[in-house]
């Protein structure tokens, strides 16, 4: 099993383009989020799927959209890059059921906007 | 009101002891876990530890055990014989029954001097 991949690894935007970060996991989980980690700092949930087509938003949502695209895949957009979104990207899964589940991560995109 | 306090943002411990992490935690949820993640200089989130809200004895995983004090919503992580491996920032989350969202404290910076 690969776990959780996510791609790219790293990017570079200039403000204003737009981009999509990809994640999947190969672990048939039920749940899966996106956070963010700026410099120093803890993660911060930007959204996350319960389940295969629902989304919801966390602490931190502005600027970003996301599509539970199928059980395996949860992709970020943002839509209009901005400086304050460098930050390095993160995406988990978790399967249905006990609390006592930990969260699967993948490797991080680390994301700069100039 | 922060979910997830971590009140140390760096320590420093000397190899070959034990040190402690500090974490308190805000929730009106009875039923609720707490995890411990480490992030070495390389990225990865890795999962240490985790204590559920209606376990009755202090988890232990290996040189990792858990101070769970619930009348003080504190959930220290011990970590014994400290190695230069263990050098990495160190998170303390929480995930609530109710909702299916985790949340992190901000982290502690662990430095094992040689």
């Amino acid at each position: 099993n690969a776990g959780v991949t996510q791609t790219p690894k790293f990017q570079v935007l200039k403000t204003g383009q737009s981009m999509t970060l990809q994640c999947a996991q190969d672990m048939n989980h039920n749940s899966m989020y996106w956070y963010r980690q700026d410099p120093g700092m803890g993660l911060r949930l930007i959204y996350y799927s319960a389940s295969e087509g629902t989304t919801d938003k966390g602490e931190v949502p502005n600027g970003y959209n996301v599509s539970r695209l199928n059980k395996r895949e949860f992709s970020l957009r943002l839509e209009s890059a901005a400086p304050s979104q460098t930050s390095v990207y993160f995406c988990a899964s978790i399967p249905a059921g006990q609390i006592t589940y930990e969260q699967y991560f993948g490797p991080g995109t680390r994301l700069t906007v100039t | 009101a922060q979910k997830i306090t971590q009140t140390q943002p760096g320590m420093f411990v000397q190899e070959k002891e034990a040190v402690t992490l500090d974490c308190t935690y805000d929730t009106s949820d009875p039923s609720y876990g707490l995890f411990w993640y480490k992030q070495p200089s390389s990225g990865e989130m890795i999962f240490l530890i985790y204590q559920g809200s209606y376990d009755q004895q202090n988890a232990t995983e290996g040189r990792y055990s858990l101070n769970f004090q619930k009348a003080r919503k504190s959930a220290n992580l011990v970590i014994s014989a400290s190695q230069l491996g263990d050098s990495a920032m160190y998170f303390c989350a929480m995930r609530e029954n109710n909702f299916n969202k985790f949340y992190f404290g901000s982290g502690t910076k662990l430095n094992v001097k040689p």
